[in-house]
C-alpha cells in the first residue's frame, strides 16, 4: 500500500541552526501539507502546497519556514534558524486533492524535532 | 470560536466494551468532511473513518462507526468491542469546502482500554 515517508524520524539540533525535514508524498497525489504537533497538544496546520507553490499557510508559518519540491518526489520543510519552541512532531501529508472535502489526507509517520 | 471541540481529554473503557468519543464542530459551509484519526504512542497518525456532510448514512469501518448528527453538529466516534490496542489518542478533524486543502484538528481524546 502506498504511503507517505518522512526522514529523519528524529532530529536533534542546536538552537539557531537550520534544519530540513524531508517527505516523499504518495506518487499520484497533488496536494502536500505540513502540520506540527507540540508535545501533548493538538495537530496544527502549517502550510499546503499545490502546483509547485504555496496554496495556504497559517500564522505559524512565518519567514523562518519555507517549503520546496526540489524534484518530482521530495517535499521539504526548512526551518532557517531554529528556536526552542520549534521542538515538535512535524507531519507531512498528501492527498489526491482537487479540492474535494472527502479527500483523505495520508500522513507520514512524523519527524520529531528537538531543539536544544 | 473553536472549529472542532473534543470535550473529553481522557476516557477509560473496559476491554470488549463499546466507547463513544465526542466531537462537535462549527462551520457555516454547507459542504464539509469530518475525519477521525488515531495516534498511538509511537506518534503516527492513522486515518480511521470519514463522514461527508451530505452523506445520508452514518459511516462505518469495521469496529468504528461515526454517529453523525448534523443538526447538532456532532460527529462522535463509536468503537465497538474495544481492544487493548485501541489505547491511543484520537483526533477529530474537519475539512471545509472553503478551505478544502487543510484539516482542522480538535485537541484529542486519550483513550485507555483496561484489561
Amino acid at each position: 500500500e502506498p504511503e507517505v515517508t518522512q526522514t529523519p524520524s528524529h532530529q536533534v539540533t542546536q538552537m539557531g541552526q537550520e534544519v530540513i525535514l524531508r517527505c516523499v508524498p504518495i506518487s499520484n497525489h497533488l496536494y502536500f501539507y505540513w502540520y506540527r504537533q507540540i508535545l501533548g497538544q493538538k495537530v496544527e496546520f502549517l502550510v499546503s502546497f499545490y502546483n509547485n507553490e504555496i496554496s495556504e499557510k497559517s500564522e505559524i508559518f512565518d519567514d523562518q519556514f519555507s517549503v520546496e519540491r526540489p524534484d518530482g518526489s521530495n517535499f521539504t520543510l526548512k526551518i532557517r534558524s531554529t528556536k526552542l519552541e520549534d521542538s515538535a512532531m512535524y507531519f507531512c501529508a498528501s492527498s489526491e486533492g482537487q479540492g474535494k472535502v472527502n479527500t483523505e489526507a495520508f500522513f507520514g509517520q512524523g519527524t520529531r524535532l528537538t531543539v536544544v | 470560536a473553536q472549529k472542532i471541540t473534543q470535550t473529553q481529554p481522557g476516557m477509560f473503557v473496559q476491554e470488549k466494551e463499546a466507547v463513544t468519543l465526542d466531537c462537535t464542530y462549527d462551520t457555516s459551509d454547507p459542504s464539509y468532511g469530518l475525519f477521525w484519526y488515531k495516534q498511538p504512542s509511537s506518534g503516527e497518525m492513522i486515518f480511521l473513518i470519514y463522514q461527508g456532510s451530505y452523506d445520508q448514512q452514518n459511516a462505518t469501518e469495521g469496529r468504528y462507526s461515526l454517529n453523525f448528527q448534523k443538526a447538532r453538529k456532532s460527529a462522535n466516534l463509536v468503537i465497538s468491542a474495544s481492544q487493548l490496542g485501541d489505547s491511543a489518542m484520537y483526533f477529530c478533524a474537519m475539512r471545509e469546502v472553503g478551505s478544502a486543502r487543510q484539516l482542522t484538528f480538535g485537541s484529542g481524546t486519550q483513550l485507555t482500554v483496561l484489561p
